[in-house]
């Protein structure tokens, strides 16, 4: 039983197009997560989310538009992507939003041609 | 605003050696530190977390870490490494109502057979 799942694990894509990446966690968690890990491995927050309620956007640009259905469920959806945009993209989920451990997914690694 | 470094981005050490890995943090407030192993291709798990109490924590795979306030560290170590430690470590910092981890840049270590 996958406790935090992302779809799909690879994309490749041109840019322009538009994608979407999917997330789910089964943990009954309140709180969500996207993180963006670059080609340096540096890993860094870009949406938080609790209670399907964005808490935090961290200066992401307006192409990137997180959805949360439900308090499981958090997509990310990206338009016109572009070069830069190429990275790892890791959902998490975590009990509670106080900085408490966060589980993670096994990622989307998205590269833009 | 809180930053986690951890000044050694990639460490060799030789198999049934000693490691440790060092992380320093800033935050004002009491933090909530954690260590996370990212294999490649894989997904971040969680090896330990420090919240309160103890400030030598055991985690799994038989990694420890301890927490110095007086110098703003969180050090992991492990007695004695295999084979299937090499990884990309990550010291990460949250706080109470922080609703995020703020991540140090990585250690990726590899081990001498």
């Amino acid at each position: 039983d996958t406790a935090v799942s992302q779809t799909p694990k690879y994309l490749v894509t041109q840019m322009g197009n538009d994608k979407s990446i999917k997330c789910e966690q089964n943990l009954g968690h309140d709180t969500m997560y996207w993180y963006k890990q670059d080609s340096k491995k540096f890993l860094k927050i870009m949406f938080s989310y609790n209670n399907k309620e964005l808490i935090i956007n961290e200066t992401v640009p307006n192409r990137f538009s997180p959805k949360s259905p439900d308090k499981a469920h958090l997509n990310l959806h990206i338009n016109s992507l572009e070069l830069g945009d190429s990275a790892v993209y890791f959902c998490a989920s975590s009990p509670r939003g106080e900085g408490t451990e966060a589980f993670f997914g096994q990622g989307t690694r998205l590269t833009v041609v | 605003a809180q930053s986690v470094t951890q000044p050694d981005i990639h460490i060799t050490v030789s198999e049934g050696a000693s490691l440790e890995l060092r992380c320093n943090y800033s935050y004002g407030a009491t933090p909530y530190l954690f260590w996370y192993v990212q294999s490649p291709g894989q997904g971040l798990q969680l090896l330990l977390k420090y919240f309160s109490g103890d400030t030598l924590v055991q985690g799994i795979k038989g990694f420890e870490a301890e927490f110095k306030r007086s110098q703003s560290s969180f050090n992991l170590r492990k007695p004695s490494v295999h084979w299937s430690d090499a990884a990309e470590y990550f010291c990460a910092v949250g706080a109470w109502g922080a609703q995020k981890l703020v991540f140090g840049q990585g250690t990726r270590l590899t081990i001498n057979p």
